[in-house]
């Protein structure tokens, strides 16, 4: 089965800290995508990053950081600096291509970045 | 280049009654995936479309269905609706698949009474 935890469901900062978002996910394949998406207020997901499971380079953009630790199933998001904006819920999703091909999403984080 | 567009962004309907929701992807998109947001249940994949073709299905009664047309645009239908239906529903485009960047509409808001 696969499963995709995101044990955080609230996280409080106060700008400008930086927070780390954990995702750890479960599955027997070897092949899969994991992804995440931030759903502001508006309600609107919006993607921000899609990784394969044959590639754990870990990634930057801006002030976003992902990383990806197949030894111990986790793909963590952090955010550095952290900004008034980046408050939303923020999901992380596993892909596995099998035959049942699904992506499976986790609950989600609300992060909330006080002023 | 325009969004994903979903009608209609509201909705309220009794239990019983039936339900059509539109899905209009980004211009040159393929695929189209449908999913189902509750504060229970999180969000959960419905389906998704290719080419006209139903690609995968998740786990949803045959209520639940969908259909896509030639021109990508996609429509989900519910059938005798039940109070737990009521939830966000959302559509998302991609050029070639779910397992890369999706795009996604704002959604449509069902409530059932």
């Amino acid at each position: 089965a696969q499963k995709v935890t995101q044990a955080q469901t609230e996280i409080s900062v106060v700008e400008k800290e930086d927070v780390t978002l954990d995702c750890v996910y479960e599955t027997r394949d070897t092949t899969y995508y994991l992804f995440w998406y931030k759903q502001p207020p508006s309600g609107e997901l919006v993607f921000l990053i899609r990784r394969n499971s044959f590639d754990e380079q870990n990634e930057i953009s801006g002030r976003y950081s992902w990383n990806f630790q197949k030894s111990t199933s986790s793909f963590n998001f952090t955010i550095t600096a952290s900004q008034v904006v980046d408050s939303a819920v923020y999901f992380c999703a596993l892909r596995a291509l099998n035959r049942d091909d699904k992506i499976i999403f986790g609950k989600g984080t609300r992060l909330h970045i006080l002023p | 280049k325009a969004g994903v567009t979903q009608t209609p962004r509201y909705l309220i309907k009794t239990r019983g009654q039936q339900v059509t929701l539109s899905c209009s992807p980004i211009s040159g998109h393929r695929s189209v995936s449908w999913y189902q947001q509750t504060p229970g249940q999180g969000l959960q994949f419905l389906f998704e479309y290719f080419s006209e073709t139903q690609r995968n299905k998740g786990n949803f009664p045959g209520r639940f269905s969908g259909r896509q047309f030639s021109n990508s645009r996609s429509e989900m239908n519910v059938s005798t609706l039940e109070l737990g239906d009521s939830a966000l529903y959302l559509c998302a485009s991609s050029k070639q698949g779910a397992t890369n960047e999706q795009f996604f509409g704002p959604g449509t808001r069902l409530t059932v009474l």
